[in-house]
């Protein structure tokens, strides 16, 4: 089955400092790769939604210039949260998508939880 | 402004009881999907249900889609300990780049 991986599942860096969260789908080609943020007790919040080779759509209230994303290949996206601050901390999760169809389903990556200090 | 949303918020129930978790949505949509999410990890796929009147059991679930009343339901009979968990429902909004709009989510607690 479609597997997506992503990389560090855990970080926990100082205030101020950037952090890069790796997403890879691990055995297929994704067209659409997607972006959330999860709070402790809460529902995942759709950041960004990035097609391979084209800018990012964001989620209104996310700011496009701290949360940087580049989808560099089909295979690969990239989320950098620059000069974190605490409330920054959650636990981030991306999601890839195979095709176009609207019978595609999304394949999510195990996580990444952030902790700024 | 889309909304999804499920009830219970919080659910515990004993072992051998069965129960319904409900999913409202607030536009039209076709493809509704759950996932299970255990403390601390990512989520795992339930369910995919892709048309008015879809019904899928695996095990001691079972999930159905009315696109009319614009509801999804899981069913859960006969709990056990092991489906403790959080359960999302999701609704795929294909006009808008198939973004998805998960739901407030259901945490289940099934004590012995």
């Amino acid at each position: 089955g479609a597997v997506v991986s992503q990389h560090p599942s855990w970080v926990i860096c100082k205030s101020g400092t950037s952090v890069k969260i790796e997403c890879r789908s691990l055995d297929f080609q994704a067209t659409t790769m997607f972006w959330y943020r999860q709070f402790p007790k809460q529902s995942l919040m759709l950041m960004a939604t990035s097609n391979e080779g084209s800018k990012a759509t964001y989620e209104q209230g996310v700011e496009k210039d701290k949360f940087l994303i580049n989808h560099a290949s089909l295979t690969l996206s990239t989320l950098t949260v620059t000069s974190a601050h605490p409330e920054d901390s959650s636990f981030y999760i991306c999601s890839a998508r195979i095709g176009t169809s609207g019978s595609d389903t999304q394949y999510f990556g195990p996580g990444t939880r952030l902790t700024v200090l | 402004e889309l909304k999804v949303e499920q009830n219970p918020l919080f659910l515990s129930m004993q072992e051998g009881k069965n129960y319904t978790i409900y999913c409202n949505y607030s536009t039209t949509s076709d493809r509704l999907y759950w996932y299970r999410q255990d403390p601390g990890k990512s989520l795992e796929s339930l369910f995919v249900l892709l048309s008015n009147g879809a019904v899928k059991q695996e095990g001691r679930l079972m999930a159905s889609l009315d696109t009319k009343a614009r509801l999804s339901t899981l069913h859960i009979t006969a709990a056990v300990h092991d489906l403790s968990a959080t359960y999302f429902c999701a609704v795929d909004i294909w006009n808008t780049g198939n973004q998805f709009y998960f739901g407030t989510g259901t945490s289940l607690t099934v004590i012995p």
